[in-house]
């Protein structure tokens, strides 16, 4: 089956330091993969994708991402969080925008 | 550039009550998903509109109907409201029809069913 896990619904970090949001997939093809976000008020945010080639991604916001086939990951990752990265993250995996599946999000707390 | 707007912002229903979700698309913007979002969860994929036509639909009765006009704006009618029909229901915007468009979400809407 299908399926996309997030493993941490919660992760505390303090401004400044290194994040890293875990995202595992099962899919039965090599899919796209999309890290979102999602602050109060605000749509859910595009912040990087992956569709093939260079593993490492680059996106919005100083975020990056990294593709390892072998272990069906995309771990999402900051080298220093500010406190406007207080939010949820979403990892989707799809071939088609109408076939993402999505995880459950990991909220991200920011200590001052 | 107007961003994908949806109306109303909140709203509190009843059980057996129908209710109508709106969606304005991103100006350029040709396609319209809908996804709701229970509390402590990813988005449910409900379906998309293209040229006015549902092309694709997710795991959802048929108590969930849509609509999209000719201008790309797009409604969600669910009726028959349950209490599990309570959740965040976000409209995306892509462009090009079901494919691999960027989906572009609006804040959504919050329906309590009570």
């Amino acid at each position: 089956a299908q399926s996309v896990t997030q493993p941490d619904i919660h992760i505390t970090v303090s401004e400044g330091a290194s994040l890293e949001l875990r995202c595992n997939y099962s899919y039965g093809a090599t899919p796209y993969l999309f890290w979102y976000v999602q602050s109060p008020g605000q749509g859910l945010q595009l912040l990087l994708k992956y569709f093939s080639g260079d593993t490492l991604v680059q996106g919005i916001k100083g975020f990056e991402a990294e593709f390892k086939r072998s272990q069906s990951s995309f771990n999402l990752r900051k080298p220093s969080v500010h406190w406007s990265d207080a939010a949820e993250y979403f990892c989707a995996v799809g071939r088609h925008n109408y076939q993402l599946i999505w995880g459950a999000g990991t909220k991200l707390i920011i200590k001052p | 550039d107007a961003g994908v707007t949806q109306s109303p912002t909140h709203l509190i229903k009843t059980r057996g009550q129908q209710v109508t979700l709106r969606c304005s698309p991103k100006s350029g913007h040709d396609t319209v998903s809908w996804y709701q979002q229970a509390l402590g969860q990813g988005p449910q994929f409900i379906f998309q509109y293209y040229e006015e036509e549902e092309r694709q639909r997710g795991n959802f009765p048929d108590r969930f109907s849509g609509h999209q006009f000719p201008n790309y704006s797009s409604e969600l009618n669910v009726n028959a409201l349950l209490l599990g029909d309570s959740a965040l229901y976000l409209c995306a915007s892509s462009l090009g029809g079901p494919g691999t468009g960027e989906l572009f979400f609006g804040e959504g809407s919050r329906l309590t069913v009570l």
